[in-house]
Order: C-alpha cells, then structure tokens, then sequence
C-alpha cells in the first residue's frame, strides 16, 4: 500500500514566521501535490511537482513556496505566515507511468492555525 | 476552465436508506472522474473511478457511472451504514495528472 505521510497533523504558528510543512513518499511516485481544504470550497491545488527539483504552480500559489530536493520528498513553505493561512494542509502522490489517470494517494493532512 | 459540482450537504439518513449523491462536470475532453471519501479525521481515499464513457466505477457497495450524455458522475449506495458518514468528494482529472475537486458533500448515517 502507498503511505503518503505527513510530518505533523497539528500545528499551531504566529503571524509573520516561516513555516514547513513536510510530506514523504514511499512508492518511488514521480509527482507530489500541495492541496489546502476549507470549508465550503473543496480542495485547491496551491502547487504540484512532476520530477525532483521540479515545480509548477497550481491554482492558488499566492504567500507559497515549495521544495522538492529528494523525489520522496515534498514541503510547503509559507514564507510568512498570516491568518488567512490557517487551514487544512494534504500532500498527494501519483505515478506517471502504467496505465493513464493513475489516482493520487493522500495523506492525513496538516491542520495548521496561524494565530 | 475545468470544473465539478457536487449536491450540497449534508445529506442526512437513516441506516439501510438508499444514498444518491449528485455530481456534474464541466470539462473539455473526456477526463477521468473519481470519488474520493475523508473520514472524520483523516486524509482523502479513493473509492472508486472510471475512465471513459459508459464506465461503471464500484468498490465497498458504491457505484457510479460516467455518462457522457449529461456529463455526470453521481455516487450511489443501496443499502447505507453508519460507518458510511464520511465527507465524499467527486473530482476530474484534468491536464498533466491534476485533480479539480467539487465542494464535497457531508453524509450522515443515523442508526
């Protein structure tokens, strides 16, 4: 079984620090996703990478960043913390080979509260 | 753009009821279209997918077919059990193996 994990399922932050949220696969699978889910308006793609070394921005990179160093290996940055930040954190992982559409795994996400 | 659009929650019933949870989409091309279901507390797991038109996607009591004709994808259960509440969310695969989700939907099961 995929076993996408993420390194903390709470975390509390001030305004203005920098935070990192760290997520590890362990299926060899090339592309990782950085979702956050509020309330009433499903998840949204912040950003996505194909490859190590490789990233794309999703829908709603704005106050983000990424790294992705090691190909199990995938953080979200927030480089400076603010209150609308707080919310639902979920890493995902996919194959890019085999048969097409291959689903994502998640893991169990990161509620993070920016006070 | 892509997009997907579920029934709004939550949807409350009574064990052994049967369970419909409606969900179109707006897309160009013939995507991929999956249900993913959250249970309290954690993260998303697939719980079923099809692949091109007509395609009947089932797993745990759960089906959904494609159908191209109204572009829809909508979840259906004969026979619920409380262990069945649970947040389900329909989604698309878009271009370069991106998931566009709907809102999701809240299901209640009362013994």
């Amino acid at each position: 079984d995929v076993k996408v994990t993420q390194s903390s399922r709470y975390l509390v932050k001030r305004t203005g620090e920098k935070v990192f949220l760290e997520c590890v696969q362990d299926m060899d699978h090339e592309n990782m996703f950085w979702y956050r889910q509020d309330p009433g308006l499903g998840l949204r793609l912040i950003y996505f990478s194909y490859d190590v070394k490789m990233k794309e921005k999703g829908d709603i990179p704005e106050g983000y960043s990424v790294s992705r160093e090691k190909k199990e290996r995938f953080s979200l940055i927030l480089e400076s913390a603010s209150t609308n930040q707080t919310s639902m954190y979920l890493c995902a992982s996919s194959l890019t080979g085999g048969s097409p559409n291959q689903p994502q795994h998640f893991g169990d996400g990161t509620r993070l509260s920016i006070l | 753009g892509d997009s997907v659009t579920q029934m709004e929650g939550p949807v409350t019933l009574s064990e052994e009821a049967f369970l419909t949870i409606n969900c179109t989409y707006t897309a160009t091309g013939y995507p991929s279209l999956f249900w993913y279901v959250q249970y309290p507390g954690e993260g998303l797991q697939l719980l079923l997918k099809a692949t091109k038109a007509d395609d009947k996607g089932s797993n745990k009591g759960f089906e959904a077919t494609y159908r191209k004709e109204t572009t829809s994808f909508h979840l259906e259960k004969g026979s619920v059990q409380v262990s069945d509440s649970a947040v389900y969310f329909c989604a698309l695969m878009g271009g370069f193996q991106k998931l566009v989700f709907g809102t999701g939907t809240r299901l209640l099961v009362s013994p």
